[in-house]
């Protein structure tokens, strides 16, 4: 596609339930990220992926969240047992390499836990 | 600890008033320093990429440069639609993709 790609753009969900969100990088970007933003924050990072693998996780708060890129291509981030804590928008981006190529980012799903 | 932080907040300006604003990083092995402009209600969109000290990059009314420690967006006679929030986010060497981002600085313009 033209753009990255993230769906639902908006989430509202009650607590303690299980939610999914997606994200549809350019095509042909190896390099997926998973950022969290909060009002008047900038965006912290979650998770790494170079092609399908998981680079770096370190970013993800705790083991209710997960993410997978089965294909290395399209990306899922996995919320468990959500808490009115986790209501952030959820950013995608993606970049054609490693380090020092610019990042396009998606235009978020913002999640409302009620 | 790795950091990013942008100054002012927020910073009003008359149109046609040029001004900076300023990104100042603690990050070991700097692998690049990125500018994003972030609409309300949008995703960040890329502006700039700086590699090393003395790097200068240009875009329309805009143009970065970079220091051993910090990095200066200066902004020659805005116009309205240049008002946004603009972060600021570094890459480190050792971290391979992840960007640390600073908070922001919101910019408005008014006629």
């Amino acid at each position: 596609g033209a753009g990255v790609s993230q769906t639902p753009s908006n989430k509202v969900t009650e607590k303690g339930k299980y939610v999914e969100l997606r994200c549809d990088p350019i095509s042909g970007h190896t390099a997926l990220y998973w950022y969290r933003q909060s009002l008047g924050q900038g965006p912290e990072f979650l998770i790494y992926f170079q092609g399908t693998g998981a680079a770096d996780d370190s970013g993800l708060p705790n083991d209710r969240f997960f993410a997978v890129r089965p294909e290395g291509s399209v990306s899922t981030l996995k919320i468990q047992r959500t808490e009115r804590g986790d209501s952030a928008v959820y950013l995608c981006a993606s970049s054609s390499g490693s380090q020092g190529t610019e990042a396009f980012f998606g235009q978020g799903t913002r999640l409302t836990v009620v | 600890e790795d950091q990013v932080t942008q100054s002012p907040e927020a910073l009003r300006l008359q149109e046609g008033e040029s001004s900076s604003l300023n990104c100042s990083y603690t990050v070991s092995g700097l692998r690049g320093l990125f500018w994003y402009r972030q609409d309300p209600g949008k995703g960040p969109e890329f502006l700039f990429t700086l590699y090393s000290a003395g790097e200068e990059k240009e875009k329309e009314r805009l143009k970065a440069t970079l220091t051993k420690k910090e990095s200066f967006l200066h902004i020659t006679a805005p116009k309205p639609e240049d008002s946004a929030t603009y972060l600021c986010a570094a890459a480190r060497g050792s971290t391979l993709g992840r960007l640390y981002f600073g908070r922001g600085t919101q910019l408005t313009v008014w006629p």
